[in-house]
């Protein structure tokens, strides 16, 4: 059964990068047809998407946060991380990682808390 | 923002059958994209619900059903039971954005 585990610092200081990865186990990233998605949820609000990047390393990014962002794929670790640069505050939550199948996010991790604060 | 719209709030007795409506435009549900709904639990990650509309993912009760209709989609539950309450979110494509779009939530409160 496939797993997805994200990890990375809690803590983030203004206009810096934030960097999260998200570990894949029990499966291959590098098997199946599948995207692999970013999506955060800020305290008390709703999901946004973030980007998606497939085993081959296409991505597609928000276009709200497309300037800002980066995810790669680390087929070796079976990992695909996430960066953020230029944060502010506004980018403090909860970032899930997700599989995604025919355009719906069917796999998730439990997500991960990043405060972005001096 | 959302560019999907779900009412705030919805709430029922047990076991009566409570919709949450989904309201898109013509570059994503009107488009003919797919709609998927997710169940959040307090203080846990979405769950898949429904995927392609109307199909539930293995393990998921015959109590959720979806559907789509033109420009919207609707989830309903019946037999609401207190484990039922969480938040939920429909989702979808956007050809005009180029991106994936969820609604703005709905909090089911089982009375």
């Amino acid at each position: 059964q496939v797993q997805l585990q994200e990890s990375g610092p809690g803590l983030v200081k203004p206009s810096q990068t934030l960097s999260l990865t998200c570990t894949v186990s029990g499966g291959s990233i590098s098997s199946g047809s599948y995207f692999w998605s970013w999506i955060r949820q800020p305290a008390g609000k709703g999901l946004e998407w973030i980007g998606r990047i497939y085993n081959s390393g296409s991505t597609s990014y928000s276009p709200s946060l497309q300037s800002r962002v980066t995810i790669s794929v680390d087929t070796s670790n079976n990992q695909v991380s996430l960066k953020l640069s230029s944060v502010t505050a506004a980018d403090t939550a909860v970032y899930y990682c997700a599989r995604v199948v025919h355009r719906a996010f069917d796999i998730w991790g439990q997500g991960t808390m990043v405060t972005v604060s001096s | 923002q959302s560019v999907l719209t779900q009412p705030p709030s919805v709430s029922g007795a047990p076991g009566q059958r409570v919709t949450i409506s989904c309201t898109g435009s013509s570059s994503n549900i009107g488009a003919g994209y797919d709609v998927n709904w997710y169940q959040q639990l307090p203080g846990t990650a979405p769950k898949l619900l429904i995927y392609g509309n109307s199909n539930r993912p293995s393990g998921v009760p015959d109590q959720f059903s979806g559907s789509r209709s033109a420009t919207s989609a609707s989830l309903a539950i019946s037999g609401l039971q207190a484990e039922d309450e969480a938040d939920y979110y429909c989702q979808s494509y956007d050809s005009s954005l180029y991106s994936y779009v969820f609604g703005t939530g709905t909090k089911v409160t089982v009375l």
